[in-house]
């Protein structure tokens, strides 16, 4: 695509659910990272995958939050059993490569109630 | 450990004013500095800079590297309301993929 994709641009949820947040790079770049970002606070970076690899996820906040990607391409970041405090915007960013320009999408802001 | 500081945290001016940002940086193997605004949501890329003392333009933006002394300058000439934003400073490693990002200086434009 032109740019990266994510959905949805807004999700409201009650605490406890899961929820599942999708990123749609840009056709050929390789790597793809996930950052949050909580009122008024920087990028917290969440994770990388090179291809369908995820060399880091140390970023990851807690175990309910985990990550695929399938075919070098699409993403999915999902939280299991949503807590208040998972309440921020998540950024998707894809680059050709690694330590190249990310470009990032217009985020998700998760609302947990 | 690596960081990226970026000041002032928020700056408010007029309509007209020139502004410059500030970002100093503490890294082992630096690879490049990375500049960004972020209105609403994205961050969208404005500059990326590998070598001191060469300017890069776009506008009445401009920014410059000093790799001697660690910091990176974003001005901003006769600023407009629509450069309202946070802009974010990020400096990329040799040994990873990893960006190491500022917390951002939030600007604000008053006409």
């Amino acid at each position: 695509g032109a740019g990266v994709s994510q959905s949805p641009s807004n999700k409201v949820t009650e605490k406890g659910k899961d929820v599942e947040l999708r990123c749609d790079p840009i056709s050929g770049h390789t790597a793809l990272y996930w950052y949050r970002q909580s009122l008024g606070q920087g990028l917290e970076f969440l994770i990388y995958f090179q291809g369908n690899s995820a060399p880091d996820k140390s970023g990851l906040p807690s175990d309910r939050f985990s990550a695929e990607r399938t075919g070098g391409s699409v993403s999915t970041l999902t939280i299991q059993r949503t807590q208040q405090e998972d309440s921020a915007v998540y950024l998707c960013a894809s680059s050709p490569g690694q330590g190249n320009i990310q470009y990032f999408g217009a985020g998700t802001r998760l609302s947990v109630l | 450990e690596d960081k990226v500081v970026q000041s002032p945290l928020s700056l408010v001016v007029h309509e007209g004013d020139t502004v410059t940002l500030n970002c100093s940086y503490e890294v082992t193997n630096f690879r490049s500095l990375l500049w960004y605004k972020q209105e609403k949501k994205a961050p969208t890329f404005l500059f990326m800079l590998t070598s001191s003392g060469i300017e890069k333009k776009s506008g009445r933006l401009s920014s410059i590297l000093d790799k001697k002394e660690l910091f990176s300058i974003l001005n901003i000439t006769a600023t407009q309301t629509g450069d309202s934003a946070i802009y974010l400073c990020a400096v990329a490693l040799l040994s990873n993929y990893q960006l190491i990002w500022g917390a951002g200086t939030k600007l604000i434009i008053k006409p």
